[in-house]
Formats: structure tokens, sequence, C-alpha cells
């Protein structure tokens, strides 16, 4: 599987929007970028997935270079439920299974 | 909302004792995965089962770990002997097929090994 670089930490304020970047310059085409997220104490959790075109949905939304070696995932407003690890990772066509990195710890502040 | 559902949350066994641990994945879903997260280290994948077979597995996933769909609804992982370095959490997840979609993740059973 291909790999991402995050950076370890960030830190954003409530009600403010958070751009969380991943490095991804060895994707191949056939990759789909997918990022989760795990709360403390948590399972991980779907945040969103795409593959060439930007993407949003009702939790946010992910912005694609246009050579794909690159993503952001925008968090419009963070709240303080949005504190958690947020994990890029690259799926493969080959099989449903997950590789997670370290992912971006990011902490929202009052 | 749909969900998975693991149990039991905790479970604390003695080394060498056989475990299992159980999840009810999502009914219409068809592919179902174990992962494992040692306190403070990243999710590592263990293995993905689908239409009742191993389909990919981790380099973890030695002769001590099997796992099992017994009766349709739930899904299991066994670890037959268990050692000090298995205490991590354990989480089940699902999704409907294995490409561009969604897993979904079960809330983990905190396995202690003593």
């Amino acid at each position: 599987d291909a790999k991402t670089t995050q950076p370890n930490s960030m830190e954003s304020n409530e009600e403010e929007p958070v751009h969380l970047p991943c490095n991804h310059s060895t994707i191949s085409g056939t990759d789909y970028i997918h990022w989760y997220r795990q709360l403390p104490s948590q399972g991980p959790e779907y945040v969103i997935h795409g593959l060439t075109s930007n993407v949003n949905n009702r939790m946010a939304s992910l912005a694609i270079a246009e050579d794909r070696k690159s993503s952001t995932l925008i968090l419009h407003r963070a709240t303080l439920r949005d504190a958690a690890v947020y994990y890029c990772i690259l799926k493969d066509n080959q099989g449903g299974k997950l590789i997670f990195g370290q992912g971006t710890e990011l902490s929202v502040k009052p | 909302e749909p969900e998975v559902t693991q149990t039991p949350s905790h479970q604390v066994t003695q080394m060498g004792q056989e475990v299992i641990l159980r999840c009810v994945p999502i009914s219409n879903h068809l592919y179902f995965y174990w992962y494992r997260q040692i306190l403070g280290q990243k999710v590592e994948f263990l293995v993905s089962f689908y239409n009742n077979e191993i389909s990919e597995k981790s380099e973890i996933f030695d002769d001590q770990f099997s796992v099992e769909r017994p009766d349709g609804s739930n899904f299991t992982l066994k670890i037959r002997s268990t050692k000090l370095e298995d205490s991590a959490m354990y989480f089940c997840a699902s999704s409907e097929r294995a490409l561009n979609t969604e897993a979904f993740f079960g809330q983990g059973t905190r396995l202690t090994v003593v």
C-alpha cells in the first residue's frame, strides 16, 4: 500500500475551519484516498473518501490536488467533539483492508 | 443508525488461556475485518473475511489466531494461547463491499492478558 505523510499534531479553535493536509506522492492511479478519525477511547470512524474530484459530505470536505499527490481534509467549523486522530489512508483495489499510519492528532480549543 | 457491536467490552485473561472475541457486523454487510491497537500505537490490520473464508491476513495473524462466522450473524476472533503481548484493543469492522466504500468499526474489546 502506498504511504501517506501527515503532521503529527494540529491545533484549532472552536468554530473555525480546519485544514488537515496529507501527502501521498507515490499514489497510483487506482488508489482511493480515505479519511478516518478516531475519537478518544473509540473505534475508527469513516469520514470521507475520493478518487480524483473534490468530495463533500455532512462531516467534511475532501480537496484532492490535480496531480493527486496530496489532499486536504476540511472541517468547516471545528467543534470540541472533532478532537481526534485523523488518518489519511490510500486504499487500492486489491481488497478491503485499511492500513493506518500514525495520523494527525487534532486538538480543538474552546 | 446501524452499528457494529462487540462483546465483551473488556476481557481479562491469564496468559496461555484461550479467548474468543465476538462481533455482530451490520446485517447486510459481506466483508468483515479484525484490527488491533496496542496502547499508544497505531491501528493494525489483522484479517479480512469474505464468503466464509479468509481473504487476506497480516503477518500478525499467525497460527494462534482464527476467525469464524459460526451462525450467519456473529463474527469471532479466537486467540488460542494468549501471550502478554496480545494485550490490546481489538476492533471488528464490516463493509458492504471491498472497494470504494466505508468500513464501520465497533467500539472495540480491550483484552488484557495477565
